[in-house]
């Protein structure tokens, strides 16, 4: 059973437009959330995080938003630049160390920013 | 700064054949210590973890094992491995102690068995 989805697999955009990744959970425990990026035969690369006081976090570029009622969070970026192109998996913590702070990774999604 | 070595980069081993996987950090002490692999397709799957040396969790039942012989150290190992064995392995390191754990990566093994 995923805890984590990421239910599309792919994403075009154009250079200069923004770019919106999905992610959906079940775990009602999970309240730590974060975004990682990976780029073929590298390891991912974290992005940026939000707890589950929040329901926005801002950094340059990229910006998560959290729906806690709906369990539902996004990240957006804007402008997309070709060197985003990459793929952006979405993770989840319980938050506490051990194994209910272990992260639970979604499956990705292939972003693909053309110029 | 913190670093996180994973060697070696790329392995081709035989099926049955055994195999050693390591990782090494730089920069922190006694931090959390993961493996994970990326099959074809698929997402991160966490396969141990480990809070302190001697100490090893497993999360998914398997030919692999994983050992912690220092604080900074952490080794995937199996006596034989199987083609479904193949994939990206990575190892990832985060803060001991902390609640929320943002986990750092390194560069990752590509395995292939044949």
């Amino acid at each position: 059973d995923q805890q984590v989805k990421q239910n599309s697999p792919s994403l075009s955009v154009q250079e200069g437009r923004i770019s919106i990744l999905n992610c959906d959970y079940t775990n009602s425990m999970f309240d730590y959330f974060l975004w990682y990026k990976k780029y073929p035969a590298e390891g991912p690369t974290f992005l940026i995080s939000i707890s589950s006081i929040k329901d926005k976090n801002e950094d340059g570029r990229f910006t998560v938003f959290l729906n806690k009622s709906a369990k539902h969070l996004s990240l957006h970026i804007v402008p997309s630049q070709p060197g985003d192109s990459a793929v952006y998996f979405c993770a989840a913590s319980a938050g506490y160390g051990g194994s209910q702070g272990n992260l639970i990774f979604g499956k990705g999604t292939k972003l693909s920013v053309k110029p | 700064s913190q670093t996180i070595h994973q060697w070696p980069a790329t392995l081709v081993q035989p099926v049955g054949s055994p195999l050693s996987l390591e990782c090494t950090v730089e920069g922190t002490s006694n931090p959390n210590l993961y493996w994970y692999r990326q099959a074809a397709g698929r997402g991160l799957q966490l396969l141990f973890y480990s809070v302190g040396i001697g100490q090893i969790s497993s999360e998914v039942p398997q030919n692999l094992s994983a050992s912690r012989p220092q604080d900074r150290q952490f080794i995937l190992s199996s006596k034989k491995l199987l083609l479904s064995d193949s994939g990206f392995y990575l190892c990832a390191w985060s803060k001991g102690g902390h609640t929320y754990n943002e986990q750092f990566f390194g560069p990752g093994t590509r395995l292939t068995v044949l």
